[in-house]
């Protein structure tokens, strides 16, 4: 299978620990998004990269959050000093980018609880 | 700013049922317009798209008219199956500018079919 993959599916951590998540795109996409989706609410855009350059981050991503591309490859977004309100999915999706637009395609997501 | 809104859900409806998930949305720009959807357990996956008005996009039965008049894209099925059980998630997304990127979600509608 070639899709989105991300590990860990699921992490429970306690609040204040720092944590971790991984997505590997599909091999050809150059660009890669984070989004957080929360119960109840449909996904909202986190940040995103072309290659290896972060390009625009939301609001939504405090400085608790950083992300990283490293070579335009694999992905990593650490949470720092983990809240309850951090509590969500956290999805990846990646595209083929240019000047035409292509389709994002979703991992399976990670889910985040913070107790 | 974009933003989407769609049908509250629940829906629940029985199999062979006609299927309406409203959706209208408003955007800067001309914006291409997603339907995905959310199976249990499983990620995001595009059901179907349009990229200008009065396309009608389609897909496993399911289809949807981009009305530029009434800012709608709404979700239609003739005949449901219990396997369409699932999260129904409009989207938008406005290509301007080189930033072709992020994608607006509403807040999804659960759809439950019963046999």
């Amino acid at each position: 299978d070639t899709g989105v993959s991300q590990d860990p599916r699921h992490k429970i951590t306690k609040r204040g620990q720092n944590v971790t998540f991984r997505c590997d795109p599909i091999s050809e996409h150059n660009r890669l998004y984070w989004y957080r989706q929360t119960l109840g609410q449909g996904p909202e855009f986190l940040t995103y990269f072309q290659n290896e350059a972060q390009l625009e981050k939301s609001r939504l991503l405090s400085d608790r959050f950083s992300a990283e591309r490293p070579k335009g490859s694999f992905s990593t977004l650490e949470i720092q000093r983990t809240e309850q309100g951090d509590s969500a999915m956290y999805l990846c999706a990646s595209s083929i980018g240019g000047t035409v637009t292509y389709e994002q395609y979703f991992g399976p997501g990670t889910r985040l609880t913070v107790t | 700013g974009n933003s989407v809104t769609q049908m509250e859900g629940p829906v629940t409806l029985s199999e062979e049922a006609f299927l309406t998930i409203n959706c209208t949305y408003t955007a800067t720009g001309y914006p291409s317009l997603f339907w995905y959807v959310q199976y249990p357990g499983e990620g995001l996956q595009l059901l179907l798209k349009a990229t200008k008005a009065d396309d009608k996009g389609s897909n496993k039965g399911f289809e949807a008219t981009y009305r530029k008049e009434t800012t709608s894209f709404h979700l239609e099925k003739g005949s449901v199956q219990v396997s369409d059980s699932a999260v129904y998630f409009c989207a938008l997304r406005t290509d301007s500018g080189g930033s072709n990127y992020k994608l607006t979600f509403g807040k999804g509608t659960l759809l439950t079919v019963n046999p």
